[in-house]
């Protein structure tokens, strides 16, 4: 039983395109979070949600949106995608905001073409 | 900028033998330190914890570290185990409830 899924695993797409990230939790987590791994492998916040609110958003492009349609769930949409998005992206959850004990999804790979 | 480094992409090490993995970080407002192991094709995954109280925290094979007044912070594994071999990332935090910022990683190879 996956905790934290995010689908799709992979995602290729030409530039200028608007794609989404769904990313689901079954642990009853209050906080849900989304990461970026750049290419030179740092793992970046771009979000994250406590029981529908936004608390932080780390300066990350508007065309970059969390929705989220209930508290297991924070999906991520982007919006005329650029070379410069592909990485992959890690949804996350945890019990209480930035506990250290954050639970990953296995990640979205996105590539821009 | 990088606030926390990893500067060993890689490490090899026998099985049996001690893992050392090694964290700088430049932010002396840091007082909260993680360390992740990450599997290929899969998300992190939480190993230990510190905070600045500690200079030491154990979980059983593993061991964090902390030198705050080098800015420094290392994870030993002991015994290593061909299991452990992944990826380990420091993270660090200005207190709890605060953002990480990650470093880069370690690739960790635990040879039999």
């Amino acid at each position: 039983d996956t905790a934290v899924s995010q689908t799709p695993k992979y995602l290729v797409t030409q530039m200028g395109n608007d794609k989404s990230i769904k990313c689901e939790q079954n642990l009853g987590h209050d906080t849900m979070y989304w990461y970026k791994q750049d290419s030179k492998k740092f793992l970046k916040i771009m979000f994250s949600y406590n029981n529908k609110e936004l608390i932080i958003n780390e300066t990350v492009p508007n065309r970059f949106s969390p929705k989220s349609p209930d508290k297991a769930h924070l999906n991520l949409h982007i919006n005329s995608l650029e070379l410069g998005d592909s990485a992959v992206y890690f949804c996350a959850s945890s019990q209480l905001d930035f506990s250290y004990e954050q639970y990953f999804g296995p990640g979205t790979r996105l590539t821009v073409t | 900028d990088q606030q926390v480094k990893q500067n060993s992409p890689s490490l090899s090490v026998q099985e049996g033998r001690i893992s050392i993995l090694n964290c700088d970080y430049t932010n002396s407002m840091f007082d909260y330190f993680l360390w992740y192991k990450k599997y290929p094709a899969e998300g992190p995954t939480f190993l230990i914890s510190i905070s600045s109280i500690k200079d030491k925290n154990e979980d059983g094979r593993f061991t964090v570290f902390l030198n705050k007044s080098a800015k420094h912070l290392s994870l030993h594994i002991v015994p290593s185990q061909p299991g452990d071999s992944a990826v380990y990332f420091c993270a660090a935090s200005q207190g709890y409830g605060q953002n990480f910022v990650f470093g880069p990683g370690t690739r960790l190879s635990v040879l039999p």
